[in-house]
Formats: C-alpha cells, structure tokens, sequence
C-alpha cells in the first residue's frame, strides 16, 4: 500500500492554463504539505494544513490553491501557469500534532509548463 | 547566512568507507533535525531523525547533533554504492512553528566501487 500518493506523476501544460495535483495519504496522519523543488533541488515548502486547517502559507503566488477535504487529502490548484511554475512538486504528512514531526514524502509531480 | 547549509558536493568515498556528510543551522533554538535521502529523480526518504545532543545510531547509519556550535552529521559506515545519492538535511527552526521544517541545498555523495 503506498503511503502517500499523489496524481498525476508527470503533467505538461502551457502557459495560462488551469490545473491541479492531487495528493493523498493512508497514514493517518494529521498534517499534509506541499514543497517544490525547483532545478537545483532546493526544496521549499508551500503550505501546511493541520486536520484540513492551513498553518503555513509561504510567500507563494495566490495563482496556487490549496484544498483539503479532509484530513487525508490535499490538493494544489494552480491557475495561469507560467514557465517558472515548472517543478517537482512533492506532498508529505507526517503526525506533527503528536508530536512527530517525520515527514513522509509522496512520488512528486513533475510540471513542465511550456 | 542561509538557515540550513549543506556543502553541495559532490563527495567521493570508496566502498566500504566511511562517508562524513556535515550540515549547520542558523537558528540556535532548533529542537528537531533530520536527515532525508533522495535518489535521482525519486522523493526524499527519512533515514534519520535526531532531538537531542550526542548521537543516535541506526544500523550503519549515526546521527550527530552538537547544539552548541549548531551542526548535525550523518555518518555512514561501510558505504555501499546504493548509498549513492543526495543527502538533505532539515531543521524545524524555533521560529515560523513546528512545522516549518526548513531543508537544505542536500550534499550529493557518490560511493565508488
């Protein structure tokens, strides 16, 4: 069973276009986030939500959209994509609420916008 | 100064050597490190976690943590080539909250056979 899944795993879109990753995790875990890791794989976090409740809210464009439907699930919506928006997109949990704060990492989602 | 810093490598080490990966942190009241490894084009894996100083030891892999001068090290004995990857260290800063765990840049470590 994998822990942390995300969909899709590769995703190529233009520029101005809509779209949107989904992540998902089986761990019962209370915390979800997301980072991005661009070419010279620095990885910088996004957003964090506790039990569907976002914590953290980098300095990210407000083009991305986080959702959490539950404590389980977090999406990432990202309106007029622009070429600097191609990365690898990385969604993790971890029991931070607890008092555990590992982090699990899904696959990625590698976005090429052209 | 970058919060967490990692030399970027490449580090070279024969199989069956010892691999020496260092990392420092800006903020002094850091309670939580780790450290993840990521192999090419794959997600970060955690293969240790430290919380207090000294260090903590887990099959052929040691972490170190010395709070005072603000560096954490993984240690790897007999190193395997499958240890071939990069390294990322992550620190939780007092500041910004637990969950802002901060990474750095990772040091790429290469095992010659």
């Amino acid at each position: 069973d994998t822990a942390v899944s995300q969909t899709p795993k590769y995703l190529v879109t233009q520029m101005g276009n809509d779209k949107s990753i989904k992540c998902e995790q089986n761990l019962g875990h209370d915390t979800m986030y997301w980072y991005k890791q661009d070419s010279k794989k620095f990885l910088k976090i996004m957003f964090s939500y506790n039990n569907k409740e976002l914590i953290i809210n980098e300095t990210v464009p407000n083009r991305f959209s986080p959702k959490s439907p539950d404590k389980a699930h977090l999406n990432l919506h990202i309106n007029s994509l622009e070429l600097g928006d191609s990365a690898v997109y990385f969604c993790a949990s971890s029991q931070a609420l607890a008092g555990s704060y590992e982090q699990y990492f899904g696959p990625g989602t590698r976005l090429t916008v052209t | 100064q970058k919060e967490v810093e990692q030399n970027s490598g490449p580090l070279s080490v024969p199989e069956g050597a010892i691999a020496s990966l260092n990392c420092t942190y800006s903020d002094r009241g850091s309670q939580s490190f780790f450290w993840y490894r990521q192999y090419s084009g794959k997600s970060p894996e955690l293969i240790m976690f430290i919380y207090s100083n000294g260090d903590k030891e887990d099959g052929r892999f040691t972490a170190q943590l010395n709070k005072a001068s603000q560096y954490v090290s993984l240690l790897i004995r007999d190193s395997q080539p499958s240890d071939s990857a990069t390294y990322l260290c992550a620190v939780i800063p007092i500041s910004g909250g637990y969950q802002k765990v901060t990474f750095g840049t990772g040091t790429k470590l290469q095992v010659i056979p």
